[in-house]
């Protein structure tokens, strides 16, 4: 089945730094991929949108020069975390809906968890 | 527009306890319904689906069906397990959205042997 492989699974950075995160599909070409950010106990919120070749659509209140989301190619979209700050730290998510026979469903990267210290 | 509403956790039952978790959601077209579920540390796994009304999604003994008349997607199992704790997530995706999918706040399950 289809696969989406998120990397780092978590990084601990000093304040300030800037931090990369990718998400590749590995079996399929994602034309779009979605970017969520999960607080603890918290659901999924959505950060921004990704189109390959055109820029990222950024969610109300999330700021697009902090989280820069670039989707160069059909299997990858990288999500930079810029001058990093320990309200950011969180959990982070892509995932890259795919349509099938059983209609349009999401697959989910591992998640990555981002501390910063 | 679109939303999911799931019933608030956290829930705790013991090994072998029926399990209902409630979900309701509006949507402004005919979107399909997921269960999602989340165990520690990891990302989300698709539990099920179902993508028109009266459909039925069914895997590891959980079962969900897609009432459009209550607008519910009601997750249910017979018999918990303790390898059935995680955190469960509602959502639906709006094909009129760009297939962008809106998630429930997710219930907590802890289930003790």
């Amino acid at each position: 089945g289809a696969v989406v492989s998120q990397h780092p699974s978590w990084v601990i950075c000093k304040s300030g730094t800037s931090v990369k995160i990718e998400c590749r599909s590995l079996d399929f070409q994602a034309t779009t991929m979605f970017w969520y950010r999960q607080f603890p106990k918290q659901s999924l919120m959505l950060m921004a949108t990704s189109n390959e070749g055109s820029k990222a659509t950024y969610e109300q209140g999330v700021e697009k020069d902090k989280f820069l989301i670039n989707h160069a190619s059909l299997t990858l979209s990288t999500l930079t975390v810029t001058s990093a700050h320990p309200e950011d730290s969180s959990f982070y998510i892509c995932s890259a809906p795919i349509g099938g026979t059983g209609g349009t469903e999401a697959f989910f990267g591992q998640g990555t968890r981002l501390t910063v210290v | 527009g679109n939303s999911v509403t799931q019933m608030e956790g956290p829930v705790t039952l013991s090994e072998e306890a029926f399990l209902t978790i409630n979900c309701t959601y509006t949507a402004t077209g005919y979107p399909s319904l997921f269960w999602y579920v989340q165990y520690p540390g990891e990302g989300l796994q698709l539990l099920l689906k179902a993508t028109k009304a009266d459909d039925k999604g069914s895997n590891k003994g959980f079962e969900a069906t897609y009432r459009k008349e209550t607008t519910s997607f009601h997750l249910e199992k017979g018999s918990v397990q303790v390898s059935d704790s995680a955190v469960y997530f509602c959502a639906l995706s709006d094909p009129h959205a760009g297939n962008q999918f809106y998630f429930g706040t997710g219930t907590s399950l802890t289930v003790i042997p």
